[in-house]
C-alpha cells in the first residue's frame, strides 16, 4: 500500500497570505487526487493530475505534478476564510482499487 | 456525478449496542466503500462493500465487529457491533464512478 506524507498538518494564515500544502511519496503515482474537506461533510474532489510536471488551475489554486510523479503541491493565492477546511491528497494502488489518503492539511485563514 | 446520503447523520449510542448505517447513491455506481475517520483525522478504509458476495475488508478490520451488506448497485449498510468508546468516529459511505469517488456526508458516531 503506497504511503503518502502530507505536509504540514495545521496551518493558521491570514486572509490574503499565499500558503503551499505538499504531498509525497516514496512511490511513483499513478494518478493523484486532492480533495477539500468541509465539517459535517464528506471530501469533494478538487483536482486529478496524471501527467508528471502537470500543472492546473481552479481558480486561486493551482497544482502541481512533479516530474517524477512522487510528489505534488497545491498553491492557495490570496487565501480567504471560505478556503477553511481539510486538504487531503489520495491515490490508489491500481485501477479499481479505492482511494488511499493521505494524513491532511488543516487550513485556517482568519479574516 | 453521483450525490451519497447517509442515515442517520448522527447518533449517540450506549456501550455494547449495535448500529446500523445505511448508505444510498443516487445512480448506479460499480464500487462502494465504507471509511472511517476519527475526529481530527484523515479517512481509513475499512471495507470494500461488493454487490452480492462478502464485503473485503483492510487490515485491523473484522467482519464479526463491520458486517456489510450491498443488496444492489445503489445501497449498502454498515453495521458497528458491540460497540465501544473507540468506535466513536465519524462513518463515511463512498461511490466509485469511472475514476472519481463521491462521498457521502458522513454519519458522527459518539459511543457512551
Amino acid at each position: 500500500t503506497q504511503l503518502l506524507e502530507q505536509s504540514p498538518q495545521f496551518l493558521s494564515i491570514q486572509e490574503g497570505e499565499n500558503l503551499t500544502v505538499y504531498c509525497n511519496s516514496s512511490s511513483v503515482f499513478s494518478s493523484l487526487q486532492w480533495y477539500r474537506q468541509e465539517p459535517g461533510e464528506g471530501p469533494v474532489l478538487l483536482v486529478t493530475v496524471v501527467t508528471g510536471g502537470e500543472v492546473k488551475k481552479l481558480k486561486r489554486l493551482t497544482f502541481q505534478f512533479g516530474d517524477a510523479r512522487k510528489d505534488s503541491s497545491l498553491h492557495i493565492t490570496a487565501a480567504q476564510p471560505g478556503d477553511t477546511g481539510l486538504y487531503l491528497c489520495a491515490t490508489r494502488n491500481s485501477g479499481n482499487t479505492p482511494l488511499v489518503f493521505g494524513k491532511g492539511t488543516r487550513l485556517s485563514v482568519i479574516a | 456525478s453521483a450525490v451519497i446520503s447517509q442515515k442517520p447523520s448522527r447518533d449517540i449510542c450506549q456501550r455494547g449496542t449495535s448500529l446500523t448505517i445505511q448508505c444510498q447513491v443516487d445512480s448506479q455506481v460499480t464500487m462502494m466503500f465504507w471509511y472511517r475517520q476519527q475526529p481530527g483525522q484523515s479517512l481509513t478504509l475499512i471495507a470494500t462493500a461488493n454487490q452480492g458476495s462478502e464485503a473485503t475488508y483492510e487490515s485491523g478490520f473484522v467482519i464479526d465487529k463491520f458486517p456489510i451488506s450491498r443488496p444492489n448497485l445503489t445501497f449498502s449498510t454498515l453495521t458497528v457491533s458491540n460497540m465501544s468508546p473507540e468506535d466513536s468516529s465519524i462513518y463515511l459511505c463512498s461511490g466509485g464512478l469511472g475514476d472519481t469517488q463521491y462521498f457521502g456526508p458522513g454519519t458522527r458516531l459518539t459511543v457512551l
